[in-house]
């Protein structure tokens, strides 16, 4: 069994649509997650990090982190096509130095 | 956050060479890590690179194949040795500082090797 999964996709959806983006993980010591977008082509590029358990907000993103399900989830409001892209869910545990434990990524796209 | 500057950006190979990816960070950081990408599948942890000492390589890399270098606090190379069809992957470079949740990526060194 992987640490994290995460369903490859392709998840696509219209415009304006809300996009729930999801990741399951076994390793209970994980405290930091974090969500990346990847365009074709492109580095990951960091979106959102959350500690521990709760809801971050930015924007149209939402970041959910339910500890005691290990189960993390992305929402994306109001989606747009530049919206299209791989987002790959990552944790870590508590310390600076451990390291980041990437899901496949979920391929999205979002047509007009 | 900082900005890193990945070169090159893709390269072909004959197999049995060996091909240095280099990796300039725009601020000092503490941590550099270097990924493996293959299509499909998630990141690879290869190795976190020590400024100054030798890298921390993750199990199935080894240094003989995969020697890192880091001179100062902003720089990293990773060197793919006697490379084969197999190696054909996208690497990628990673920065941030140690308090960092996340980390800053490079965009990548796609490698084909023929």
């Amino acid at each position: 069994q992987k640490e994290v999964e995460q369903d490859p996709g392709p998840l696509s959806v219209p415009e304006g649509a809300i996009v729930s983006l999801n990741c399951t993980y076994s390793n209970s010591a994980f405290q930091y997650f974090m969500w990346y977008r990847q365009y074709s082509r492109k580095g990951p590029e960091l979106l959102m990090y959350t500690y521990s358990s709760g809801n971050k907000e930015d924007g149209r993103f939402t970041a959910q982190v339910d500890k005691s399900s290990k189960y993390i989830s992305l929402f994306i409001r109001d989606s747009q096509p530049s919206d299209s892209a791989t987002y790959l869910c990552a944790m870590r545990g508590r310390y600076n130095t451990d390291k980041l434990i990437f899901g496949t990524g979920t391929r999205l796209q979002v047509f007009p | 956050s900082a900005v890193i500057s990945q070169k090159p950006s893709r390269d072909i190979c004959q197999r049995g060479t060996s091909l240095t990816i280099q990796c300039q960070v725009d601020s000092q950081v503490t941590m550099m890590f270097w990924y493996r990408q293959q299509p499909g599948q998630s990141l690879t942890l290869i190795a976190t690179a020590n400024q100054g000492s030798e890298a921390t390589y993750e199990s199935g890399f080894v240094i003989d194949k995969f020697p890192i270098s880091r001179p100062n606090l902003t720089f990293s190379t990773l060197t793919v040795s006697n490379m084969s069809p197999e190696d054909s992957s996208i690497y990628l470079c990673s920065a941030g500082q140690g308090s960092s949740y996340g980390y800053t990526f490079g965009s990548g060194t796609r490698l084909t090797v023929v």
